[in-house]
């Protein structure tokens, strides 16, 4: 049971290039989410889903992409990359029990635009 | 936008300390709240989800009281250890579903042997 994953675990972009980083898990979570942390703040919700097909906004989506075409994956693609976009990036899971749901987090990618 | 506060930022203390973390947030629409613990390259981890006003939980060294009328959560750690150096979250759920929920800024614990 490998929990959440996230690949890369570091990368470096120059300036209007483009990548996407990987989220799976393997729990048969039905809600997923993509946070990103910068220094001194709280995590920030960039996209969730809710379930495989159906995915939303969250507070900070611009320069955002996200996809959920299965259970396990959910992938953030960035398209044109800024500097603003340098960040650590969390993918998390949850299971929606009604109250309180419990996030598993991944082990994050840190990402470096120059 | 659902404002949480946590203090202090930063805490230094000696191994064998006991120590508390403040967490305040609005008290309307109150829905859960979670403390994570969040050790130096490493990924969050869940500590505790509480959901009634009064509701005390414990694991271990660490306990976590809440109080949803007034607005804020105390978490305590007796005999502080320096593997319980890590930031500890304070996360209000603002409604059903994690994406309600709202992240503070955390309190960096540091504990010298």
């Amino acid at each position: 049971n490998a929990g959440v994953t996230q690949t890369p675990k570091f990368r470096i972009l120059k300036i209007g290039q483009s990548m996407t980083l990987q989220c799976a898990q393997d729990m048969n979570h039905n809600y997923m989410y993509w946070y990103r942390q910068d220094p001194g703040m709280g995590l920030k919700l960039i996209y969730y889903s809710v379930g495989a097909g159906i995915t939303d906004k969250g507070e900070v989506p611009n320069g955002y992409n996200v996809s959920r075409s299965t259970t396990e994956d959910f992938p953030l693609r960035l398209e044109l990359a800024a500097p603003s976009q340098t960040s650590v990036y969390f993918c998390a899971s949850s299971y929606s029990s009604g109250r309180g749901d419990t996030q598993y987090f991944g082990p994050g990618t840190r990402l470096t635009v120059l | 936008i659902l404002n949480v506060e946590q203090s202090p930022q930063s805490l230094h203390v000696q191994e064998g300390d006991s120590t508390n973390f403040t967490c305040s947030f609005p008290s309307s629409n109150f829905y859960a709240l979670h403390w994570y613990r969040w050790e130096t390259a490493k990924s969050p981890e869940a500590l505790f989800v509480m959901t009634l006003n009064g509701d005390e939980k414990k694991k271990g060294r660490i306990s976590a009281t809440l109080n949803t009328k007034e607005g804020y959560s105390y978490l305590y750690i007796k005999g502080s250890q320096p593997e319980d150096s890590a930031t500890y979250l304070c996360a209000p759920d603002r409604g059903a579903g994690g994406f309600k929920t709202i992240f503070g800024a955390g309190t960096r614990l540091f504990v010298k042997a």
